[in-house]
């Protein structure tokens, strides 16, 4: 059974900065690219990022690009998004998703979400 | 970017109701298509993918079709369980974009 288990979320400051963690379960993980996805209170979904299984060929939506980095470790099973510069409007849970194969497949598994608070 | 853009915002059905849900593509995206079910203070659940395919464990209730620009997910029969809200997700090119979703509620 596929698990994704994230962690890193809290309250930070505008300005600041959060790493966010989700570790997969069950899977070759190195096999899969991975993606984040962010939720905002009341919102729809929002595409994040997405890293191929390699760690190469890492996409950002506009409204992060030059401030959040995704990576991965494939020995630790785990992708990270380091998030900078934070704002008000970054405030969401964050999802971390499995992708079916590479950066150009469908979503199949997902993490129950951290939630991130960006308020003074 | 591509846009998504799904019709209706919401819809009221009853159990045993058939219901359909459209997307649409501001280009065309082939089959990269996925479609995602979420319940309230839930994370998203993934149901089909490249347009047409079921998610392993996804009942069979649940269809998808369609190429190109426009698409549709369709619940032959509504359940007690599928009242939730339903995105449509473009991932043919990046930045992968989601549809505004489409609530679906009882009658």
């Amino acid at each position: 059974e596929v698990q994704l288990l994230e962690s890193g979320g809290g309250l930070v400051q505008p300005g600041g900065s959060l790493r966010l963690s989700c570790t997969a379960s069950g899977i070759t993980f190195i096999n899969y690219a991975m993606s984040w996805v962010r939720q905002a209170p009341g919102k729809g979904l929002e595409w994040v990022s997405t890293i191929s299984g390699s760690g190469g060929s890492p996409y950002y939506a506009n409204s992060v690009k030059g401030r959040f980095t995704i990576s991965r470790d494939n020995p630790k099973n785990t992708v990270y998004l380091q998030m900078n510069s934070l704002r008000a409007e970054d405030t969401a849970i964050y999802y971390c998703a499995k992708r079916n194969g590479g950066t150009y497949t469908g979503v199949d598994n997902w993490g129950q979400g951290t939630l991130v608070t960006v308020s003074s | 970017d591509i846009q998504m853009t799904q019709s209706p915002s919401s819809l009221s059905a009853s159990v045993g109701d058939r219901v359909t849900i459209t997307c649409r593509a501001s280009q065309d995206i082939s089959n990269y298509l996925a479609w995602f079910q979420q319940k309230p203070g839930k994370a998203p659940k993934s149901l089909i993918y490249a347009a047409s395919s079921l998610q392993s464990g996804v009942p069979s209730r649940f269809s998808g079709s369609g190429s190109g620009t426009d698409f549709t997910l369709t619940i032959s029969s509504l359940q007690p369980e599928d009242f939730a809200t339903y995105y449509c997700q473009q991932y043919n090119t990046y930045p992968l974009t989601f549809g505004p979703g489409t609530k679906v509620d009882i009658k």
